[in-house]
């Protein structure tokens, strides 16, 4: 079974600051999801990669295939990107995905 | 409207009730899935479809089944409601031409009591 581990499960930041969540799983992989989850429940797909680096505004997802990790980057923090942040992975025979257990990002103004 | 619809938002039932969560999407995916998520716990797989006769247990499916009356809904029931099924369930949906990408309702908050 894929294990995906999430750091930190708790993160506190100042408006502004540049923020890391990291992801790191355990077996092969065809592809690696980042899902944002706000206060009000519901989830919104961010990232799907399988390689390199993406970006969509002040969000930046990074995946190193070797080392089995990957990164969400967050550019000039804002309150508005308060959420937990989820990642997922999908191994190549697998039909679903395998869920990290989330990292909690509060960003105070 | 939302393209992946949950219904109801809250629901409130007993121990020992039938429940049914309904989920339609308007997005064309042949992939649906039911998920279940609790307090410091990743989401869980419940069951999955990838088309109307291909319905599949995830890795919780006990005291759950599905129904997928048409390519947009996927239907999951509790047959008789216990309180450790109180959670947070979400439906999505997914589709092969998008490279997997995943679509999430806005989950059903369900409490047995």
């Amino acid at each position: 079974k894929n294990e995906v581990e999430q750091s930190p499960q708790n993160l506190t930041a100042q408006e502004g600051e540049f923020i890391t969540i990291n992801c790191s799983y355990s077996v092969g992989i065809s592809a690696l999801h980042w899902l944002q989850q706000h206060p009000g429940g519901g989830i919104v797909s961010l990232f799907m990669l399988s390689s390199g680096k993406k970006k969509h505004g002040r969000l930046i997802a990074t995946i190193n295939i070797q080392e089995k990790h990957s990164s969400l980057h967050i550019t000039a923090s804002h309150p508005r990107d308060s959420a937990v942040y989820i990642c997922a992975v999908r191994s190549g025979s697998a039909r679903q995905l395998t869920f990290g257990s989330g990292t909690q990002l509060t960003v105070l103004p | 409207d939302a393209d992946v619809t949950q219904t109801p938002r809250n629901r409130i039932t007993k121990t020992g009730k039938r429940i049914m969560l309904e989920c339609s999407q308007t997005k064309g995916h042949d992939r649906m899935y039911w998920y279940r998520q609790d307090p410091g716990l990743g989401l869980r797989l419940i069951y999955y479809s990838f088309d109307v006769k291909d319905i599949n247990k995830g890795e919780i499916s006990d005291g759950y089944s599905v129904s997928r009356q048409a390519q947009a809904k996927f239907s999951l029931s509790l047959e008789s409601a216990i309180p450790n099924q109180t959670a947070l369930y979400f439906c999505a949906t997914s589709d092969f031409s998008n490279n997997y990408g995943y679509t999430f309702g806005s989950g059903t908050r369900l409490t047995v009591v």
